[in-house]
């Protein structure tokens, strides 16, 4: 099957400090890629969906000054978390697919603690 | 829009035992219906879907799932666990018009299976 990696697996930051996490399809190239966030006990929640070289689409709710989504190539898309506090700590869960239609390969996921 | 419940966070099951996780959707389009299982410390992958056709679909290792439109149900079910099946299980659902896009997910439940 394919595979989506997430780097780094956990980090903590400082709060007002940024953090970028990354994720990587290995053996595939993504059309499409996929941020959600996961609250303890929570369900999973989209936060944005972005295409390789247009601007992602946010969910409604999700800020996307401070939640900032590249995907510059078919493999790798990135997660920027800026002037981080500590409510954004979570853990933040990627996936990607090769298109509308196609199963979504999900990453590990990164545990984000902001101090 | 959609939601999904699983009542039951965790469920702990006898080796070879049958179990049952339960899953209820809401929506008021069409909806594709996915079960995805999560083992500790690797990423989401997708165990079985319905989107149309027979109403009951299998995973290769053992586990069914009957979608029920008129109690808006997609339990999943294995008559006999195994050890290897200790993991978490989440439900999901999308609006059939987005095909995978765009998935709402359920709290998950944590199957324990107890030797």
């Amino acid at each position: 099957g394919a595979v989506v990696s997430q780097h780094p697996s956990r980090v903590i930051c400082k709060s007002g400090t940024s953090v970028k996490i990354e994720c990587r399809s290995l053996d595939f190239q993504a059309t499409t890629m996929f941020w959600y966030r996961q609250f303890p006990k929570k369900s999973l929640m989209l936060m944005a969906t972005s295409n390789e070289g247009s601007k992602a689409t946010y969910e409604q709710g999700v800020e996307k000054d401070k939640f900032l989504i590249n995907h510059a190539s078919l493999t790798l898309s990135t997660l920027t978390v800026t002037s981080a506090h500590p409510e954004d700590s979570s853990f933040y869960i990627c996936s990607a697919n090769r298109g509308q239609g196609y199963e979504q390969y999900f990453g590990p996921g990164t545990r984000l603690t902001v101090t | 829009a959609q939601s999904v419940t699983q009542l039951d966070s965790q469920v702990p099951v006898f080796e070879e035992a049958p179990v049952e996780l339960r899953c209820n959707y809401s929506s008021s389009v069409s909806v594709y219906l996915f079960w995805y299982v999560q083992y500790p410390n690797q990423g989401l992958q997708l165990l079985l879907k319905y989107l149309s056709g027979s109403t009951l679909v299998e995973s290769i290792n053992g586990f069914e799932a009957e979608f029920n439109k008129s109690q808006t149900s997609f339990h999943l079910r294995k008559p006999s666990v195994h050890i290897s099946d200790t993991a978490e299980y989440f439900c999901a659902v999308s609006d059939a018009n987005f095909g995978n896009e765009k998935l709402t997910f359920g709290t998950g439940t944590r199957l324990t299976i107890i030797p």
